[in-house]
């Protein structure tokens, strides 16, 4: 089955600063790539995916990037807020609808 | 659109007894849910796929007799903890899949999670 490594676990950055999250997987079959932000005792909130068919996509602050052959893929959070702070978890799956394998999740911390 | 809720959203249970957490899709039908456990600072795991009319396919690992899935419908499906123990204790969540148009792509939305605590 798929395997998602997340690194790093934890990361805190001064507000203002980028962040960046790596995630690696293991199934060349997944071709669906979202991640999600989850606070604490939420439901993890969709904030950007990315399909196998591109290689980068970006939505204001947030980028995803993904390189198939080396099968990793990353989020870049660009002029960090304290309202950052969250758990931020990637993850794969053969598609959209389908069922999802989730990395170890990145607590990110914003600093003042 | 496209909101999933769970009921109850805490439930706090003696060791032994049985517990049933419900998943509807309010705004669209799914034929596919999902179960996922999430235990403190830990990731989502998959429990198992619940799949309307049919019998749920569970992850490796995880006890079907135990978690037992009922998809009855396709806007609600139910998962019963039976015979809870301390150790079940978690965050549930669920999310169900709507499927898409000709030109669009499947997605998943979750609901706001179960949280259960077994004494």
């Amino acid at each position: 089955g798929e395997n998602v490594e997340q690194h790093p676990s934890t990361l805190s950055v001064q507000e203002g600063d980028s962040a960046v999250i790596k995630c690696t997987y293991s199934d060349s079959a997944s071709n669906y790539f979202p991640w999600y932000k989850q606070e604490l005792g939420k439901r993890p909130q969709l904030i950007i995916d990315i399909r196998s068919n591109v290689g980068e996509k970006k939505d204001q602050r947030i980028a995803v990037t993904l390189n198939k052959t080396a099968k990793h893929f990353s989020l870049h959070i660009t002029e960090t807020q304290p309202e950052d702070s969250a758990v931020y978890f990637c993850a794969a799956s053969t598609g959209g609808g389908n069922k999802l394998t989730f990395g170890t999740g990145t607590q990110l911390k914003v600093e003042l | 659109g496209a909101v999933v809720s769970q009921h109850p959203s805490r439930v706090i249970c003696k060791s032994g007894t049985s517990v049933k957490i419900e998943c509807r899709s309010l705004d669209f039908q799914a034929t596919t849910m999902f179960w996922y456990r999430q235990f403190p600072k830990q990731s989502l795991m998959l429990m198992a796929t619940s799949n309307e009319g049919s019998k749920a396919t569970y992850e490796q690992g995880v006890e079907k007799d135990k978690f037992l899935i009922n998809h009855a419908s396709l806007t609600l499906s139910t998962l019963t903890v039976t015979s809870a123990h301390p150790e079940d204790s978690s965050f549930y969540i669920c999310s169900a899949r709507r499927l898409a148009g000709v030109s669009s792509y499947n997605e998943q939305f979750f609901g706001p999670g179960t949280r259960l605590t077994v004494l």
